[in-house]
């Protein structure tokens, strides 16, 4: 069946590190690919998707892309905040119906 | 506009009670969905909606959960008999369609004691 597997956290950075949050995924056929983020004490947002292979993500500085030969989807963004601290989760649709299924999670926390 | 809202924000249960959590999806969008957050088992699907109907059950974890929507809005989760590990966050989110980009509810709370 479809699976998604994260790097485990939690993942403490400085402000203005760089971030990589790695994310593959086994599915049938064509998935499309998703990161939330949980902020603390907050519900799941959407942060970014992509629905075809290569197609790239963006939004708030993170960035991820669809690599259909490498079955990944690693969110990235330049230079981190503090507001970044939270929880992400990488999650896929696949074709038949339209539930997530996500990844295990991984906790961010940056330092000032 | 209003996102999704549930009720109770926190439900504090005994073991062997039914409970009920509600969910407010976002005004004309026909799909809902609701996933369980657990610390063991991370966030699982439970069941989609598309209007009334239910096409995909395959998360509930037993036949003491149980969900229903009316009128295509509101939807009503039912745990029957609750035992300790169905202590959880509950979230319900909606779509505009099945395919579409989900918007999920802050959760209830549920802790089985």
């Amino acid at each position: 069946g479809n699976s998604v597997t994260q790097m485990e956290g939690p993942v403490t950075l400085s402000e203005e590190a760089f971030l990589t949050i790695n994310c593959t995924y086994t599915a049938t056929g064509y998935p499309s690919l998703f990161w939330y983020v949980q902020y603390p004490g907050e519900g799941l947002q959407l942060l970014l998707k992509a629905t075809k292979a290569d197609d790239k993500g963006s939004n708030k500085g993170f960035e991820a892309t669809y690599r259909k030969e490498t079955t990944s989807f690693h969110l990235e963004k330049g230079s981190v905040q503090v507001s970044d601290s939270a929880v992400y989760f990488c999650a896929l649709r696949g074709n038949q119906g339209g539930k997530l299924i996500f990844g295990q999670g991984t906790e961010l926390s940056v330092k000032p | 506009g209003a996102g999704v809202s549930q009720s109770p924000s926190n439900k504090v249960t005994e073991k062997g009670k039914d409970v009920e959590l509600r969910c407010d999806p976002i005004s004309g969008h026909t799909a809902l969905y609701w996933y369980r957050q657990s610390l063991g088992q991370g966030l699982e699907f439970l069941i989609y909606f598309q209007g009334n109907s239910a096409p995909d059950k395959s998360g509930l974890p037993s036949d003491r959960f149980s969900a229903e929507r009316t009128g295509g809005s509101v939807s009503t989760l039912t745990i029957q008999r609750t035992q300790q590990e169905d202590s959880a966050v509950y979230l319900c989110a909606s779509s505009s369609q099945g395919f579409d980009t989900q918007y999920f509810g802050p959760g209830t709370r549920l802790t089985v004691l």
